[in-house]
């Protein structure tokens, strides 16, 4: 089991914030990754490996973390930021989706 | 560039089976350390991962639909797929098709754009 947290966030362009994603069992940092989903659009990987960023991805964002707890963290959200974020764990060779964070830009 | 691309009915009646596919353009399915995966976005639910298949056909699917489940794989013409018997409406979906890689990092670098399948009489 996978699970993020906050479920939800509203945010004002420039603010900051820390998105938490906790696992039932201990993976590997190498088995870790976050996305980011748009309304109509498939996910895009942001983070792999707990704290690599994905090519294009902008230095605004990051990841950190291993064992159980996971954190993507944006330094200032832009509106284009808006949407769902999912970790993702892999171990035992099956995929887990956390439930998402649905973050809004006000 | 490599893309993917879902394929199959928009629309299955309950009982039935589902059927997609996911053409691989740009690169052949049997390069490289890849994993072919199925995930699904349900309504006002999260991502689900229903499975993975290998080029050589090795695969795993998630234990609470493996009993449903298959997934092969056609190398000759670059394409998996997926078939999932006994659908109902909890089955309504947009299915993306995705690839991960098994090295030291595992994750989807590559989506398809999806493909909505509704689950109705």
């Amino acid at each position: 089991v996978v699970t993020q947290s906050p479920d939800t966030l509203s945010l004002s362009p420039g603010e900051g914030t820390t998105l938490s994603c906790t696992a039932s069992e201990p993976v590997s940092s190498g088995y870790s990754a976050w996305y980011h989903q748009k309304p109509g659009q498939a996910p895009r990987v942001l983070i792999y490996g707990a704290s690599t960023r994905a090519a294009g991805i902008p230095d605004r964002f990051s990841g950190e973390g291993s064992q159980t707890d996971f954190t993507l963290t944006i330094s200032r959200v832009e509106p284009e930021d808006s949407g769902v974020y999912y970790c993702q764990q892999f171990g035992l060779s099956s995929f887990t989706f956390g439930q998402g964070t649905k973050l809004e830009i006000k | 560039q490599v893309q993917l691309q879902e394929s199959g009915p928009g629309l299955v009646k309950p009982s039935q089976t589902l059927s997609l596919s996911c053409t691989v353009s740009g690169a052949s399915l049997s390069s490289g350390p890849h994993y072919w995966n199925w995930i699904r976005h349900r309504p006002g639910k999260g991502l689900e991962w229903l499975g993975y298949i290998s080029s050589d056909g090795r695969t795993r699917y998630n234990p609470s639909l493996r009993s449903r489940l298959f997934m092969s794989v056609d190398t000759s013409d670059n394409e998996f797929s997926l078939k999932l018997t006994s659908v109902t409406a909890a089955d309504t979906a947009l299915y993306y098709c995705a690839r991960s890689d098994y090295t030291n990092y595992v994750y989807f670098d590559l989506w398809g754009p999806g493909t909505q399948v509704t689950v109705s009489s």
